[in-house]
């Protein structure tokens, strides 16, 4: 059974730096990962996708890797603002209509 | 391009009455889900379907919630009777199925139940 987990739960950092937050998945046997971005009260944004034969996405100030065989992925979020505080989820497709999320890491950046 | 459109925003309502989630998901996807988030469970996939057919609801969790896609613009899930224990934020999300497996997210309806 595919499970997600997002380390770690919560990150609080001041403005401007840079930060990397942890996605790890059980079974290597996917489609792709998605980072996702929600903030308070709000639905989930797509930030990247990384489709399995790719190594990364970028996005601006921000850059996903995956690793399949290891399981694992990092967000890479360069100097950053208060306004990226949210929390952010991963959640791999394992086909079959079935994406699986992790709880998210909750940031902080402190102005 | 309009996006996932989820109605109502808020609902809150007494336990025993019904409550009727509505969803337009994004046109051109032809695949459809619900999820519901908790602060204790997080985000739960509850029924998805493809072509307006239900594939999987093994994650409704009872009797009480039913969901319909009438057609390829129009979802909804309903809970009757509701109870406290449903209150949650309910999302819908779409996407094209066989293709990337990209999902977008309407922005959810919050449901109260007192």
């Amino acid at each position: 059974k595919q499970e997600v987990t997002q380390i770690p739960a919560a990150l609080s950092v001041p403005e401007g730096e840079n930060l990397v937050l942890n996605c790890s998945f059980t079974d290597s046997a996917i489609y792709n990962l998605q980072w996702f971005r929600q903030d308070p009260g709000k639905g989930l944004t797509s930030l990247l996708l990384i489709q399995s034969s790719q190594r990364e996405q970028t996005s601006g100030r921000l850059n996903a890797s995956l690793d399949k065989s290891s399981g694992r992925s990092t967000l890479y979020i360069a100097a950053s603002q208060p306004g990226d505080s949210a929390t952010y989820l991963c959640a791999v497709y394992t086909g079959g209509f079935k994406t699986i999320f992790g709880a998210g890491t909750r940031l902080f950046v402190k102005a | 391009d309009a996006g996932v459109i989820q109605s109502p925003r808020h609902e809150v309502t007494e336990m025993g009455q019904e409550v009727t989630l509505r969803c337009k998901p994004i046109s051109g996807h032809n695949s459809l889900f619900w999820y519901r988030q908790t602060m204790m469970r997080g985000l739960e996939l509850l029924i998805y379907f493809n072509n307006n057919v239900p594939i999987d609801d093994s994650g409704m969790p009872e009797d009480r919630f039913s969901a319909k896609m009438p057609n390829a613009s129009f979802s909804t899930l309903k809970i009757q009777p509701s109870e406290p224990r449903d209150s949650a934020v309910y999302f819908c999300a779409s996407g094209l199925a066989g293709a990337t497996g990209e999902l977008f997210f309407g922005e959810g309806s919050r449901l109260t139940v007192l």
